[in-house]
């Protein structure tokens, strides 16, 4: 057990629609960060909150949009789903933002866009 | 997006057995770490490495990060069946949170009985 939440744990969507994932960081921990993981691909990251702002971002879309409230958990809102959008979602939390912090990661949203 | 480059890409062994895996990059990390991930699950983390040249252990499992700090490996010493799984590393820039962490594409460890 990571103390990282995620919910949904599976949800299908039709292509076209958005879709809202949260997580629930572990205690202590003010940073969360959302990754993609594909099919037979190892985590791709997307972005990280710290302090209920976001401090860094990968290569996604302006359609993949996040959120950190005062108590540190965080969602993650797709807009104008796709098919390659199709992936488990994983939250990861840990304390602070700089290098060098053990990142814990929760068990994930499976995310099926068909 | 970026990935490094972990090697080898399955490994089939038999119990009892050692395994030994790698990780290179072309870029410098500050902090390495190795997950594994059982199906349908998340990430857990194994070992994390925070210095060049720092060797760490956590019971049957030792890893290294390398001098360079474009390369770490993992060792898992007499495999039992429940080391199964996919095995990633993940390399964390100097930037930090800015930048994420970077992950190779893992090692599906198969332990034939």
């Amino acid at each position: 057990e990571t103390g990282v939440t995620q919910s949904p744990t599976h949800l299908i969507k039709t292509r076209g629609q958005q879709v809202t994932l949260r997580c629930s960081s572990q205690s202590g921990h003010n940073t969360v960060s959302w990754y993609q993981q594909a099919l037979g691909q190892g985590p791709q990251f997307i972005f990280q909150y710290y302090r209920e702002e976001e401090n860094g971002r990968g290569n996604f879309p302006p359609r993949f949009s996040g959120l950190q409230f005062p108590n540190y958990s965080s969602e993650l809102n797709v807009n104008a789903l796709e098919l390659d959008d199709s992936a488990l979602y994983l939250c990861a939390s840990s304390f602070g933002r700089v290098s060098g912090n053990t990142i814990y990661f929760g068990e994930g949203s499976w995310l099926t866009v068909v | 997006g970026q990935q490094l480059n972990q090697s080898p890409q399955s490994m089939f062994i038999q119990e009892g057995e050692d395994v030994s895996m790698n990780c290179t990059s072309s870029s410098i990390f500050n902090t390495w770490l190795w997950y594994k991930q059982d199906p349908g699950e998340g990430p857990v983390l194994l070992i994390a490495l925070y210095k060049a040249g720092e060797l760490t252990s956590n019971g049957r499992l030792t890893a290294q990060f390398g001098i360079t700090r474009k390369d770490s490996f993992l060792n898992i010493s007499a495999s039992i069946p429940s080391d199964v799984g996919i095995y990633f590393c993940a390399g964390q820039p100097l930037g930090g949170g800015a930048d994420g962490l970077t992950f190779g594409k893992g090692t599906h460890l198969i332990i034939q009985p």
